[in-house]
């Protein structure tokens, strides 16, 4: 059974930082890409950022980019978001989902159940 | 940027056809996704490549594509069905997935 679990969510300040963990299992992690999905209290999904297989390629949504890093460890099957310069904008659940490809189009079959973190002073 | 714009809500009636549309301004040649979510869970997966149904996911579910619009249609609504949809597609690289904004659907 696939299974996704994050972990590291919490409140933290404008200006501070926090990193996300996902732990998979129930599958060969190394051989997926893997995202993060946020969403805004109330609002809808945003896809955040993305990582290949073997971490040499990594995307972002414009919003992230410069602060977020995504990384992998697949000897950990174990995936991360490091969150920098938060912004209170940037307050949401934050979901971890495996990445399945049709040719050129990627779509998610499996998420967490996601880990809220609130961005407030 | 490429966006994907669904209606904000949809009611129907049990037992009803409800259709929920997805429509691109511009469709660069992806395929379609929509995922169901109910308060307080992560998001599930009932319609991949415009119009395949997971296993596990209810026959009453299907999705169907025209030109630039994707349709997911559940077929005779029960009162589980009550949730936020979400459809899903990706710039033409397949680089950077996007979502459409969600539909609440209310089944009455």
């Amino acid at each position: 059974e696939v299974q996704l679990v994050e972990s590291g969510g919490g409140l933290v300040q404008p200006g501070g930082s926090l990193r996300l963990s996902c732990a998979a299992s129930g599958f060969t992690f190394s051989s997926y890409w893997m995202s993060w999905v946020r969403q805004a209290p109330g609002k809808g999904l945003e896809w955040v950022a993305n990582i290949k297989q073997d971490g040499s390629e990594k995307y972002y949504v414009d919003s992230v980019k410069g602060r977020f890093t995504i990384s992998r460890d697949n000897a950990k099957n174990s995936l991360y978001l490091q969150m920098n310069s938060l912004r209170a904008e940037d307050t949401a659940v934050y979901y971890c989902a495996r990445v399945g490809y049709y040719y050129d189009s990627p779509y998610f079959d499996y998420w967490g159940q996601g880990t809220l973190v609130t961005v407030s002073s | 940027s490429y966006e994907l714009t669904q209606p904000p809500s949809v009611s129907v009636s049990p037992g009803q056809t409800a259709r929920i549309t997805c429509s691109a301004d511009a469709l660069p040649k992806q395929y379609a996704y929509w995922y169901q979510q109910k308060p307080g869970q992560a998001p599930v997966l009932v319609i991949y490549k415009d119009s395949e149904r997971p296993s596990g996911i209810p026959e009453r579910f299907s999705g169907s594509s025209s030109g630039t619009t994707v349709t997911l249609t559940i077929s005779g609504v029960q009162a589980e069905d009550e949730a936020d949809y979400y459809c899903q597609s990706a710039d033409s690289s397949g680089t950077y997935p996007v979502f459409g904004g969600g539909t609440k659907l209310t089944v009455l």
